[in-house]
């Protein structure tokens, strides 16, 4: 069974200091890893993805993803934070020959920016 | 394009009430799913479609009923509220596999239900 762990709840950090946050996963076979932002009161916007190729990952607002295939992760990079990343942000994760609908969530790791 | 359109963005129930959540885009999106999201637990897949006429469980089906009689339309209807179904629910969707395609998830903006 495929699984995302996030193990921070929340992430604090000061405005342009760097900004990780964190997502492991358990899948068989090749994963297709995702990261989604939720602003307060929204949906969920997608940031960035892995499916195949260059370990590192370029995204949407300066965001960057490491996939570490040996140590089934993937953490969210940015490398100078704004008090606009605030959000919740979340990893997920599917197997790439899961059924398409199998589209497993971590718990989400709420981000604190301060100016 | 309106994208995933999500109604009514907010619902007060009580108990034993039945209610439709409605969800509709305009993509040409195959896959459509719902979810659930509660403090702590992240999303929780309910129900999902590969495609006009089909569906399956997710993890959380029970207490949801959903029909895909149209690629844009994917209703989840609640039969008899509860108070374990106080949640904010989000409708997705995501072109089906095959084509290249990767399968990220366009959301709606969500509907809140309080059942008391």
């Amino acid at each position: 069974a495929q699984s995302v762990a996030q193990p921070e709840d929340q992430v604090n950090v000061a405005e342009g200091n760097p900004l990780t946050v964190k997502c492991t996963y358990s899948v068989s076979g090749n994963p297709y890893l995702f990261w989604y932002v939720q602003y307060p009161n929204r949906g969920l916007q997608f940031l960035l993805k892995y499916i195949t190729g260059d370990n590192l990952v370029k995204g949407s607002y300066g965001f960057e993803a490491e996939f570490n295939k040996s140590q089934t992760s993937f953490h969210l990079k940015k490398p100078s934070a704004l008090v606009s990343d605030s959000a919740l942000y979340f990893c997920a994760v599917r197997g790439a020959t899961d059924s398409w609908g199998k589209l497993q969530f971590g718990a989400g790791t709420q981000v604190v920016v301060t100016p | 394009n309106a994208g995933v359109t999500q109604t009514p963005k907010f619902q007060v129930l009580k108990t034993g009430q039945s209610m439709t959540l409605q969800c509709a885009q305009d993509m040409n999106h195959e896959y459509m799913s719902w979810y659930r999201q509660d403090p702590g637990m992240g999303l929780r897949l309910i129900h999902y479609s590969v495609g006009a006429g089909i569906t399956d469980q997710g993890e959380v089906p029970n207490g949801y009923n959903v029909s895909r009689s149209t690629t844009e339309d994917f209703p989840l209807r609640l039969l008899s509220a509860a108070p374990s179904q106080t949640s904010v629910y989000f409708c997705a969707s995501s072109y089906s596999r095959g084509g290249g395609n990767t399968g990220e998830l366009f959301f709606g903006e969500g509907s809140r239900l309080t059942v008391l």
